[in-house]
């Protein structure tokens, strides 16, 4: 049973650029979480989705930022015109119904 | 809101001997998970450990257990015969019962745990 898969590992985008992170869960994991973790900091929630629904955005920015979670195909968070404080390490993870979240190997974002 | 508390933000062990990691929470629910993850150097976060509130008995796996007291809002790891592969970030987690879907995950800020040969 494969984990939680996040591509790309490594990515790195130039000021206003947009940057696209995508997040396959495990098999059989219908929820999906995105956390940020920031350097020297522990990871921070940013969003929960189920198939095609947005459950709870709080620790989402309120603009640039969004996500999705298609019925089919993985999870992508979207950050549009990045700002060099948005560099940053992105790990999702995904669970099945509650309870224990795994958590994909993280793409780390550097912005120039 | 809950927030969690590390308060030992640098350890370091002699390999084969015993360390103890903190880590404290506040909280008004009464059902809820605690969680210990580890973050090697190769970022990657894995799950170390689990323990549901409404369990009195300490969760164990392994080389890894917890001393989980509720009243105090305390939950803290020991590994026993502290391996050179467990150096990392150790990170305490908190989530609260899921009703009906889930719940997010609430981080301390880390321990760095160091195992010497």
């Amino acid at each position: 049973n494969a984990g939680v898969m996040q591509n790309p590992r490594h990515l790195v985008r130039r000021r206003g650029q947009e940057a696209r992170l995508r997040c396959s869960p495990m098999k059989g994991h219908s929820h999906v979480y995105w956390y940020r973790q920031l350097p020297e900091e522990g990871l921070k929630f940013m969003v929960y989705l189920q198939k095609e629904n947005i459950i709870d955005e709080s620790g989402m920015p309120k603009e640039r930022f969004s996500a999705e979670f298609p019925k089919e195909g993985p999870s992508i968070l979207r950050i549009q015109q990045v700002v060099r404080g948005d560099s940053a390490a992105y790990f999702c993870a995904s669970s099945p119904m509650g309870h224990t979240q795994y958590f994909g190997p993280g793409t780390r974002l550097t912005v120039l | 809101a809950q927030t969690v508390t590390q308060s030992q933000p640098e350890m370091s062990v002699q390999e084969a001997e015993t360390v103890t990691l903190s880590c404290t929470y506040d909280t008004s629910e009464s059902n809820y998970y605690l969680f210990w993850y580890k973050q090697p150097p190769s970022r990657q976060m894995i799950l170390v450990i689990r323990q549901e509130a409404y369990k009195q008995q300490n969760a164990t796996e392994n080389r890894f257990s917890v001393n989980f007291q509720k009243a105090a809002k305390s939950f803290s790891l020991k590994i026993s015969d502290s391996q050179l592969g467990d150096t990392a970030m150790y990170f305490c987690a908190f989530m609260k019962q899921p009703q009906g879907g889930s719940e997010k995950l609430v981080f301390g800020k880390g321990t760095k745990l160091t195992v010497n040969p």
